[in-house]
């Protein structure tokens, strides 16, 4: 079935560092792939989103960019800060059927 | 402002008890989802529905009722049945099925 996976945390960073986090899938289709961020105590929030091949997501400074070649839809940002500090997920959903499938999630820690 | 709402954000119970979580939504989405995040881990789907009158079964219903008399609204009973109630379970919504979902800020269930 589908499924995705995402590099374990914690990840801990110094402020202004460049930030990766990797998540690779697995789907029979085309699927919409999603970043979602959880601040500490709180629900998840929608950080960025690619619909199709080769598409870029951007938002806050973070981007991601859907790799059809390597299934892959990594984060990155340039410059991270301690209010970054979260936990990040990685979603598909198919086109085939209407659930979203989450990655397990990558704890971000930056330090000052 | 629009958002989803969950309430309380702590809530406390004794084994054996039945206890029901309430999500409402104002942001007129035919969707609604609930999940079960335990420490360290990802979301594990409990239950959906797709629109008012309708809901299916997740990943890990067992233990687990919900209704849907109301678009805006959809509770979640964790009964006496489910084994390990103790988690953090949030509801989200979405305008359609398989749309980026949006997330209330979550409730802290604690089974003693």
């Amino acid at each position: 079935g589908d499924s995705v996976t995402q590099m374990e945390g914690p990840v801990t960073l110094s402020e202004e560092a460049f930030l990766t986090i990797n998540c690779t899938y697995t789907a029979t289709g085309y699927p919409s792939l999603f970043w979602y961020v959880q601040y500490p105590g709180e629900g998840l929030q929608l950080l960025l989103k690619a619909t199709k091949a080769d598409d870029k997501g951007s938002n806050k400074g973070f981007e991601a960019t859907y790799r059809k070649e390597t299934t892959s839809f990594h984060l990155e940002k340039g410059s991270v800060q301690v209010s970054d500090s979260a936990v990040y997920f990685c979603a598909l959903k198919e086109t085939s059927y209407d659930k979203v499938i989450f990655g397990p999630g990558t704890s971000l820690s930056v330090i000052p | 402002d629009g958002g989803i709402t969950q309430s309380p954000k702590y809530l406390f119970r004794k084994e054996g008890q039945n206890v029901t979580l309430s999500c409402e939504q104002n942001l007129n989405h035919d969707a609604m989802y609930w999940y079960r995040q335990d420490p360290g881990q990802g979301l594990r789907l409990i239950y959906y529905s797709q629109i008012v009158n309708d809901f299916q079964k997740g990943d890990i219903a067992e233990g687990y009722s919900v209704s849907r008399e109301k678009k805006e609204s959809f509770p979640l009973t964790v009964t006496s049945a489910q084994k390990n109630p103790t988690a953090f379970y949030l509801c989200a919504s979405s305008i359609e099925a398989g749309y980026e979902q949006y997330f209330g800020p979550g409730t802290r269930l604690t089974v003693t």
